[in-house]
């Protein structure tokens, strides 16, 4: 098993630009998370998913952010308009049952806004 | 309001010390706390969490409620101990990680 997958691992887009990330939980997992990684704020939990519903988007910045989990194999994250605060790397992670389980992590995807 | 707080940024400790990264958390409930960990080039891991009560690689962790602390440490460090490493707390409902410390282990 190749754990969680993430793509792309590094995007580099000009302000303004629409991002998509993607995530590829592991078979299995009925819960996925999006976390957003920064020197200043460490890691923050943007929303998760439990089979495929989103539970809490409470950490999601603002309107431009949004999260999509059509089937229990795919999610994505999207950002648009983009712009440079938005730089940091972006995880993410699935687990099965509740918050109380492991989460396994993706290796990240570092966004760069310019 | 900052659930984990984790006050070192930076650690850095001689190898065969002992270490101790500290981790406080701001909840009234009954919290479950993790230590999770990333190695160089690594995915961040599950290092341990405290209802396993359990030893990972020499490291312990024990909750205290009175403190509300939930510190990390090892008697004896080693050089493959250099990693970042953070606290988490979930409440049930939301999840929490603190800003993490990166920890040296110096030969």
């Amino acid at each position: 098993d190749a754990g969680v997958i993430q793509s792309p691992r590094h995007e580099v887009t000009e302000m303004g630009q629409e991002v998509t990330l993607r995530c590829k939980p592991i078979s299995g997992h009925n819960s996925l998370f999006w976390y957003r990684q920064t020197m200043m704020r460490g890691l923050e939990l943007l929303i998760y998913f439990n089979n495929n519903v989103p539970i809490d988007d409470s950490g999601m910045p603002e309107d431009r952010f949004s999260a999509k989990m059509p089937n229990a194999s795919f999610s994505t994250l999207k950002i648009q308009p983009s712009e440079p605060r938005d730089s940091a790397v972006y995880f993410c992670a699935s687990s099965s049952g509740t918050l109380s389980n492991e989460q396994f992590f993706g290796p990240g995807t570092r966004l760069t806004v310019l | 309001a900052q659930r984990v707080t984790q006050p070192e940024k930076l650690l850095s400790v001689f190898k065969g010390a002992p270490v101790e990264l500290k981790c406080n958390y701001s909840y009234s409930g009954s919290p479950e706390l993790f230590w999770y960990v990333q190695y160089s080039r690594q995915r961040l891991q599950l290092l341990l969490r405290h209802i396993s009560r359990e030893s990972i690689k020499g490291f312990t962790a024990d909750l205290n409620k009175g403190e509300t602390s939930f510190h990390l440490k090892k008697p004896f460090a080693q050089e493959e101990d250099s990693a970042m490493y953070y606290c988490a707390l979930t409440t049930g409902n939301q999840f929490y990680f603190g800003t993490g410390t990166s920890l040296t282990v110096i030969p």
